[in-house]
């Protein structure tokens, strides 16, 4: 069965320092997200794209989160610089329509510590 | 404001007991209401929706919009239940998903 893959599954980065995680989608899903999960709490929705279009960024801290998703397939997330507060669990998800509605598939995440 | 409220972080219930786990949402529309469980060491994955009106493993939820809620009820827990759940919806005509906080719910032997 398919699955969204992503790497690395753990990273440790120093603050001010770059990172970058990387997500491959289920083939021929032309929906895809990115979520940063702090611990305790839900997903929280950073970034979506239709294709290779951006659709919805509203929540990402762009002075230091970018998202590019160049040929609509697998994407990159970037922090540059790491602060602290970005330690959490970045999870990537792809979605596309069966039946009776659209159903997100996520992959298992990324386990961000900056120190 | 789009909101999901899961007021309960923990809920611990005895095996064979009745399971109810809280979901309210604000939402100006109709939105779609999702249940999503990720259980220990595996990844996040739907649950059940509301519009399909089904059961999965045992699990059933209903949308009451007078009420705006969606909770996700089972009559006889099971171990294998043990596992955070997540309530979600998305707004009608939209892909954007907004999730509560979660609820872990412990089934105990």
């Amino acid at each position: 069965e398919a699955e969204v893959a992503q790497s690395p599954r753990y990273k440790i980065t120093e603050k001010s320092q770059a990172v970058a995680f990387w997500c491959d989608p289920i083939s021929g899903h032309a929906t895809l997200y990115w979520y940063r999960q702090i611990l305790g709490q839900g997903p929280e929705l950073l970034v979506q794209f239709q294709d290779e279009s951006v659709v919805d960024d509203s929540q990402l801290p762009k002075d230091r989160f970018s998202a590019e998703r160049l040929k609509g397939v697998d994407s990159t997330l970037k922090i540059q610089p790491a602060e602290l507060g970005d330690s959490a669990m970045y999870l990537c998800a792809s979605s596309s329509y069966l039946g009776q509605g659209y159903e997100q598939y996520f992959g298992p995440g990324t386990r961000l510590t900056v120190t | 404001a789009q909101r999901v409220t899961q007021p309960e972080k923990l809920l611990s219930v005895f095996k064979g007991a009745p399971v109810e786990l809280k979901c309210n949402y604000s939402y100006s529309g109709s939105p779609e209401l999702f249940w999503y469980v990720q259980y220990s060491r595996q990844r996040l994955q739907l649950l059940l929706r509301h519009i399909s009106r089904e059961s999965i493993k045992g699990f059933t939820a209903d949308l009451n919009k007078g009420e705006t809620s969606f909770h996700l009820k089972k009559p006889f827990a099971q171990e294998e239940d043990s596992a955070m759940y997540y309530c979600a919806l998305k707004g009608t005509g939209t892909y954007k998903y907004i999730f509560g906080t979660g609820t872990r719910l412990k089934v105990l032997a």
